[in-house]
């Protein structure tokens, strides 16, 4: 069945650095690609996507990039804050007519000013 | 403004009471889904809708029951069969032809 695998975290990193979070999938067909973000105590937000090979989503100077070949979608941010300190979730939706999100487990990230 | 709202946003159960979760969606979206989200685990889905008057099971059914009565509204019945209840619930919807799911602001229920 479909999955996705991210990177276990916390992640720490102090203000300004540069952020990677990893997120590899598993799915037949050509799915469509998500990253969420959660706050404490609130639900998902969907923070990009990307709906075929090779599309970059980008929003809040956070890019990913769909990459069949290596079947990940890793998410980067050239400079994070302390308002960036969440958990993120990669997400996957298979194509061919209605199919359920599947999601990763989410990183933690933690920013220090 | 368009959204789902979940309520209450905390709710305390004591064992062997059943309890419903309230989700409804003003998007007009067709598909609604409930998952169930543990300290530092991913979201695990109990149970999804496709459409009204028909839902099917996830991945963790067991316990929970729901129904689709109405296009706008999910609601979830943690019954006493659910073994440990204690966690954070998330409702979400999608229009069948946009791919993204929206989220609710959750429930957090606790078994006393």
């Amino acid at each position: 069945g479909d999955s996705v695998t991210q990177m276990e975290g916390p992640v720490t990193l102090s203000e300004e650095a540069f952020l990677t979070i990893n997120c590899t999938y598993t799915a037949t067909g050509y799915p469509s690609l998500f990253w969420y973000v959660q706050y404490p105590g609130e639900g998902l937000q969907l923070l990009l996507k990307a709906t075929k090979a090779d599309d970059k989503g980008s929003n809040k100077g956070f890019e990913a990039t769909y990459r069949k070949e290596t079947t990940s979608f890793h998410l980067e941010k050239g400079s994070v804050q302390v308002s960036d300190s969440a958990v993120y979730f990669c997400a996957l939706r298979a194509s061919g007519g209605y199919q359920k999100v599947t999601f990763g487990t989410g990183t933690k990230l933690q920013v220090i000013p | 403004d368009g959204g789902i709202t979940q309520s209450p946003k905390y709710l305390f159960r004591k064992e062997g009471q059943n309890v419903t979760l309230s989700c409804e969606q003003n998007l007009n979206h067709d598909a609604m889904y409930w998952y169930r989200q543990d300290p530092g685990q991913g979201l695990r889905l109990i149970y999804y809708s496709q459409i009204v008057n028909d839902f099917q099971k996830g991945d963790i059914a067991e316990g929970y029951s729901v129904s689709r009565e109405k296009k706008e509204s999910f609601p979830l019945t943690v019954t006493s069969a659910q073994k440990n209840p204690t966690a954070f619930y998330l409702c979400a919807s999608s229009k069948e032809e946009v791919t993204e799911a929206f989220f609710g602001q959750g429930t957090r229920l606790t078994v006393v």
